[in-house]
């Protein structure tokens, strides 16, 4: 069964860093989402990308936050100066179509710990 | 406040029984999906029911979906240890481009063999 991946799988780095996570979404798919989940909460929407361009970004998704889809294939979130809140679980997701009515595939996760 | 919210907070029970949770979300959605997660690792697509569906199965998962009172139901029936998990509710709604799905705080469950 097709998989989303993401790389690293966990990623440690000092305050005021900058990091890119890194997504394959599913070849086929077209709408690609970043979420995160700080330890012990719930799952937050990040931002949604259609179409080469951001189709919807949350609060949280501030100045310091941009992703990027280089190729066919990868899709990175990038935190330009990293802080201590910024250590969650960061999940990738891709869907096929916008229209609903279809499961979200959601990568394994990268952990981001921010020290 | 937020979509989806799941209760209880946490269930646990004795392996073969039932296990209900249950979720409640806020505005008008295009449907309504089910997660599992086992501790640190990712999201897996459990079942998704459509806002014009009243119940839907598969395996051993059961969910139904109010919309009158925006209330959804995840039972698993005959449960397992390696059920043991977190169970998230999620309400997919449509945005001007695609949709979004918006987590609620989610149920841990723990089965006991």
């Amino acid at each position: 069964e097709p998989e989303v991946t993401q790389t690293p799988s966990h990623q440690v780095t000092q305050m005021g860093q900058e990091v890119i996570l890194r997504c394959v979404p599913i070849s086929n798919h077209l709408y690609f989402y970043w979420y995160r989940q700080i330890l012990g909460q719930k799952v937050e929407f990040l931002v949604s990308f259609y179409n080469n361009e951001i189709s919807e970004k949350s609060e949280i998704f501030d100045d310091q936050f941009s992703v990027e889809r280089p190729d066919g294939s990868n899709f990175t979130l990038k935190i330009r100066s990293t802080k201590l809140e910024d250590s969650a679980m960061y999940f990738c997701a891709s869907t096929t179509r916008g229209t609903g009515g279809y499961g979200y595939t959601f990568g394994s996760g990268t952990r981001l710990t921010v020290v | 406040s937020q979509q989806g919210e799941e209760d209880p907070q946490a269930l646990s029970i004795q392996e073969g029984e039932n296990a209900t949770m249950n979720c409640s979300y806020k505005t008008s959605i295009n449907n309504l999906q089910w997660y599992r997660q086992n501790s640190g690792r990712g999201l897996v697509h459990l079942i998704l029911i459509r806002s014009n569906e009243r119940e839907k199965h598969s395996g051993r998962l059961r969910v139904t979906l109010d919309t009158s009172k925006k209330s959804s139901s995840l039972l698993i029936t005959a449960s397992r240890a390696a059920d043991t998990a977190s169970y998230f509710c999620a309400t997919d709604s449509k945005m001007e481009y695609g949709n979004k799905l918006v987590f609620g705080a989610g149920t841990i469950l723990r089965v006991k063999s």
